[in-house]
């Protein structure tokens, strides 16, 4: 069974204060991985999409990596209006005209103080 | 990126009633939707997938004749809750799968039975 681990749990930032988190995943043959962001009270924002180990992508102070069993989301010199949940997520190996039912891990609340 | 609207946004209503809920992919055709359910800090709950043109599939435990589900086009899901009680209250948001691959997701819709 696809298994998405996420930590930390949640994560408390001074505004500038570059961190990562981090994305663990046991899945056999993945076909990709995804990273979206969550403010309260939305749906979650598409950031990224992983593909094979040694990609990286870069959108303005977020980078995601990703390795044979896990990925990073990179957040350098993070700004308040970043806090949100950050959640990473796996499609079922199985192959199909559809990725299917997402894995999603539990997420990482990101809090970025003034 | 590509874009995918629920209305209404927020519903309330009476227990009993029947609630639909729309959920448009805006800039591509999406044959794949999915529904989602979220509750408070929670993680999103996959309640059913959405072909066009066919049968809805639904998760383990989701009562396919009280969440009914239709993809009549290729831009449009509907999700009636029918005789809804206020355990169906909850945030239910929609995704849409472009070029099978990534999935993006509808702002939500907050249902409060009362």
């Amino acid at each position: 069974e696809d298994q998405v681990t996420q930590s930390p749990e949640a994560l408390r930032l001074q505004e500038g204060e570059s961190s990562s988190l981090n994305c663990s995943y046991t899945v056999s043959g993945l076909r990709g991985l995804f990273w979206y962001r969550q403010d309260p009270g939305k749906g979650p924002e598409f950031l990224f999409t992983l593909y094979s180990a040694g990609e990286e992508k870069e959108k303005e102070r977020l980078k995601a990596t990703l390795t044979k069993k896990e990925s990073f989301l990179h957040i350098t010199a993070p700004k308040p209006e970043d806090s949100a949940t950050y959640l990473c997520a796996v499609p079922p190996r199985a192959g199909g005209t559809s990725y299917g039912k997402l894995t999603f891990g539990q997420g990482t609340i990101l809090t970025v103080h003034p | 990126g590509a874009v995918v609207s629920q209305h209404p946004s927020w519903v309330i209503c009476k227990s009993g009633t029947s609630v639909k809920i729309e959920c448009r992919s805006l800039d591509f055709q999406a044959t794949t939707m999915f529904w989602y359910r979220q509750f408070p800090k929670q993680s999103l709950m996959l309640m059913a997938t959405s072909n066009e043109g066919s049968k809805a599939t639904y998760e383990q435990g989701v009562e396919k004749d009280k969440f009914l589900i239709n993809h009549a086009s290729l831009t449009l899901s509907t999700l009636t809750v029918t005789s809804a009680h206020p355990e169906d209250s909850s945030f239910y948001i929609c995704s849409a799968e472009q070029g099978q691959e990534t999935q993006y997701f509808g702002p939500g819709t907050r249902l409060l039975v009362l």
